[in-house]
This record gives structure tokens, C-alpha cells and sequence, in this order.
């Protein structure tokens, strides 16, 4: 079935650093969301995206929808300590009307050095 | 706090034992989910329900039965159980339309362990 390349699988910062991270598909999506995952808990959502080009930001997070349609990106700006975690893009194709299921991507560990 | 709790948090069980998993949602949403979540590997959908009506099962195995007696509430029903089926169980939920649904919102998970 579908998948999602989520890169990088891994990062280690430095605090105050900034961190991008991205999601490719193979074919077309209408909807791209972001998500992160704190250790024993599940997954919290932090952007949603709906149109191609869409910027939208959310504190010191900004995600964007790719022109093509089949990527996204997210990135945190001046990292802090808490923005340890695992981030997973998520995406959705639209197939002539109807929409597929959400699928997730790998997840990229974030881990920041104080 | 997503307005979706699951309990219990942490479950071990043997491959003998039958058990259950609840999720209960406070959004008003009418589509509910369960997911797989297995490490190094993407969350994998197991069921979907749309308005109590079971709209999704994604090969999984009969060992595994779901139960969506409204649209509030959800289980997941264990029996026999092998120890490749531990994980951390993952409930959501999402407000669908005729255009499909948007975000999806998450539990906190039940970490299964099975010896």
C-alpha cells in the first residue's frame, strides 16, 4: 500500500537550533497533518494543512503544504528542551471524490542537547 | 488532554487470557479508530467505525474483535493473544462528512504486553 518517506529518521540539536523535517508520497494528497508523540502517550496534532501552498504556523512551528502535493514539511524554530519527541507527518489521498484513509509516516526522533 | 481517554494504560496478559481495551471520547465526533502502533514501524489502522458502523478492517486478526456500541464509546476485544501483538494500542476519533473526515484525535494508548 501506500507509504510515506519521512526524513530525517533521527536528530540531535543543539538547543536554540532550528529543525526541518519533511514527508514525501508517491501520489497525489489533499490533506497533510503533523503530529508529535511524547513518551507513553499518544499522538497530539500540531498542524493541519488542506491546500497546496498552504503555509500555517502554530507557535514556533510552521508547516507547509507542497506545491505537488506530495510532500510537506515542518519546521521548529530556537528549539527548547520540551520539543523532544517523536513528530509523524500524516497524509490522506483524494481518489475522484472520496477520500483514503490517514496514513502516517516513520516519525522523526527529536532529541535537543540543553 | 485530546478528549480521548483509554483505559487501561498498561495491560500484560497471557496468550490464554481474554481482555479488553476501552476508549471513550468527549468531542462529539462520529468516527472512531484503532491503530497498531509497533516500534520503527508507521501506525497501522486495524478498524474504523462511521457512525457506529464498522467501515474498516484492515486484515486483522480474529483474535482481535471490536465493539462500537455508540458513537462515544469503543473496545477492542483480546483473545489468545501471541507475543508479536504487543504494542501500544492507539485509539482516535474525528468528526467525518460527506467530504470524508479531517483530524484525527488520539488516546493516550494502552501498552499491551504479551507473554
Amino acid at each position: 500500500g501506500q507509504q510515506l518517506n519521512q526524513s530525517p529518521q533521527s536528530m540531535f540539536i543543539q538547543e536554540g537550533e532550528d529543525v526541518s523535517m519533511n514527508c514525501t508520497s508517491s501520489s497525489i494528497f489533499n490533506t497533510w497533518l503533523w503530529y508529535k508523540q511524547d513518551p507513553g502517550e499518544g499522538p497530539v496534532l500540531l498542524i493541519a494543512l488542506y491546500k497546496a501552498g498552504e503555509l500555517t504556523s502554530n507557535g514556533r512551528l510552521t508547516a507547509q503544504f507542497g506545491i505537488t502535493r506530495k510532500d510537506s514539511f515542518l519546521n521548529i524554530s530556537a528549539s527548547i528542551p520540551s520539543d523532544v519527541g517523536i513528530y509523524f507527518c500524516a497524509g490522506r489521498e483524494f481518489y475522484g471524490g472520496s477520500q483514503g484513509n490517514l496514513i502516517f509516516g516513520k516519525g522523526t526522533k527529536l532529541s535537543v542537547k540543553p | 488532554e485530546t478528549g480521548v481517554t483509554q483505559t487501561p494504560r498498561h495491560l500484560v496478559m497471557g496468550m490464554t487470557n481474554k481482555k479488553s481495551l476501552k476508549c471513550e471520547q468527549h468531542l462529539g465526533h462520529n468516527a472512531m479508530y484503532w491503530y497498531k502502533q509497533s516500534a520503527k514501524k508507521p501506525l497501522e489502522l486495524m478498524f474504523v467505525y462511521n457512525f457506529k458502523e464498522q467501515t474498516e478492517n484492515n486484515s486483522v486478526p480474529s483474535r482481535f474483535s471490536p465493539e462500537c456500541p455508540n458513537s462515544s464509546h469503543l473496545f477492542l476485544h483480546l483473545h489468545t493473544l501471541q507475543p508479536e501483538d504487543s504494542a501500544l494500542y492507539l485509539c482516535a476519533s474525528s468528526q467525518a462528512s460527506s467530504g470524508g473526515d479531517n483530524e484525527q484525535f488520539f488516546g493516550p494508548g494502552t501498552r499491551l504486553t504479551v507473554l
